[in-house]
């Protein structure tokens, strides 16, 4: 079945550690996002790849990079993770879909991060 | 600033009854808006969208309902299913202008027995 993958699904790394996470589709979508979810709270838009075009949220602090080195595979890099940064991390993809146009996204399950 | 609100963090109904789940944006230049399911320990999957030149778009069970001129959409599922329990998020996308989605805080909906 087409899907995203991501991997691994739960990761635990020390502070100021550099951590990857990683994820993979078979959908051969074009455009790959990276969101950060916290208990609670809606998922927060990182960055996204429009193809191998970076768009990075204002907000999205330094210590957050991205990759993409082809059309299947998108990684998150850490390069410092604090406490703050424990959370649920959410890639997805998007397809343009009907008519009138719009984005459908597909995720992956998340990868649990936790700081210790 | 959130352009995208789910005031009711929760909501529980009997099953087989109707849940409606409500949604508020505030940035007019919104024109998609989604919902999506999550279950725990997986990412959300798409339910239904609805472009902004409808008012209504039905699938099934489930249909959302958007309120341009009050920038309000819901999510009506009808009957409701005990696999319905899962919160649901509600999304915003400005089509023309970029590829991002916007989403609410989600609302964690009970489907009691």
């Amino acid at each position: 079945d087409a899907m995203v993958i991501q991997n691994p699904r739960y990761q635990v790394t020390q502070f100021g550690k550099p951590v990857t996470l990683s994820c993979s589709q078979t959908l051969n979508h074009n455009v790959m996002y990276w969101y950060q979810q916290k208990s609670s709270q809606a998922p927060k838009l990182l960055f996204h790849y429009y193809d191998k075009d970076f768009n990075n949220e204002a907000d999205t602090p330094d210590n957050f990079q991205s990759r993409r080195p082809n059309t299947s595979f998108c990684f998150l890099d850490i390069r410092s993770p604090g406490l703050g940064d424990a959370a649920m991390y959410l890639c997805a993809t998007s397809r343009l879909v009907g008519i009138a146009g719009g984005y459908e996204q597909y995720f992956g399950p998340g990868t649990r991060l936790t700081v210790t | 600033d959130q352009q995208v609100k789910q005031n009711s963090p929760s909501l529980s109904v009997q099953e087989g009854r109707i849940s409606i789940l409500n949604c508020d944006y505030t940035n007019s230049m919104f024109d998609y808006f989604l919902w999506y399911k999550k279950y725990p320990a997986e990412g959300p999957t798409f339910l239904i969208s609805i472009s902004s030149i409808k008012d209504k778009n039905e699938d099934g069970r489930f249909t959302v309902f958007l309120n341009k001129s009050a920038k309000h959409l819901s999510l009506h599922i009808v009957p409701s299913q005990p696999g319905d329990s899962a919160v649901y998020f509600c999304a915003a996308s400005a089509m023309n202008r970029d590829d991002k989605i916007i989403f609410g805080k989600g609302t964690r909906l009970h489907i009691l027995p």
